[in-house]
């Protein structure tokens, strides 16, 4: 446990509807991530940051924007939702310097009908 | 871009036997890591790889790197029910600010 919680942890939302999902950390990690998992694709990554208000795109990053005001918080909001974003998304952070090594949060199962 | 790749996909194994999963990639890398997610479940960090050649065991798992062949392998000794989940490996570039790319996973079923 890397100290990280995600909410909320199940979300059914329509398609349109603006969604925010946020990442929250205790440990005051510079580097913090967010991908989505489905299948037949493992995880492919969002957005990612690596620092208050410093953040870039990740490979997957098209309908999607993040925020990140204060270190121990990242959110990631989905503008107008579509049901290509059904989705679990996980948040990760970076433990150490100069390994890549990754700790996964417990994850967000989000549906848009 | 960086293609992540592994296999087999999926594998029923036995408990008590041995295998094997591969993990190839497509770019130039020293490093490379294995995690372990049970359904419905978070992913847990099992393995981290930082140069050629190295090998890393717990328990019943050892995992090895092959930078010259880009290629890391898991291996599952003596399989037990326990070892059931799908396994990812991941490779992170030097130079990609310290992002990971994940390979499709394998889902590892041991049956009695």
């Amino acid at each position: 446990d890397a100290g990280i919680t995600q909410s909320p942890r199940h979300k059914v939302t329509e398609t349109g509807t603006p969604v925010t999902l946020r990442c929250h950390q205790t440990e005051n990690h510079r580097y913090m991530y967010w991908y989505r998992q489905d299948p037949g694709h493992g995880l492919r990554l969002i957005h990612y940051s690596y620092g208050v208000k410093d953040t870039d795109k990740g490979e997957v990053s098209d309908g999607y924007s993040v925020s990140r005001s204060k270190t121990e918080d990242f959110l990631l909001t989905l503008e107008s939702a579509t049901s290509s974003q059904t989705s679990v998304y996980f948040c990760a952070i970076k433990a150490l310097a100069g390994i890549n090594e990754q700790f996964f949060g417990p994850g967000t199962r989000l549906t848009v009908l | 871009e960086l293609k992540v790749e592994q296999n087999p996909l999926f594998l029923s194994m036995q408990e008590g036997k041995n295998y094997t999963i591969y993990c190839n990639y497509s770019t130039t890398s020293d490093r490379l890591y294995w995690y372990r997610q049970d359904p419905g479940k978070s992913l847990e960090s099992l393995f981290v790889l930082l140069s050629n050649g190295a090998v890393k065991q717990e328990g019943r798992l050892m995992a090895s790197l092959d930078t010259k062949a880009r290629l890391s392998t898991l291996h599952i000794t003596a399989a037990v029910h326990d070892l059931s989940a799908t396994y990812f490996c991941a490779v992170d570039v030097a130079g990609t600010a310290s992002k990971l790319t994940f390979g499709t996973g394998t889902r590892l079923q041991v049956t009695l």
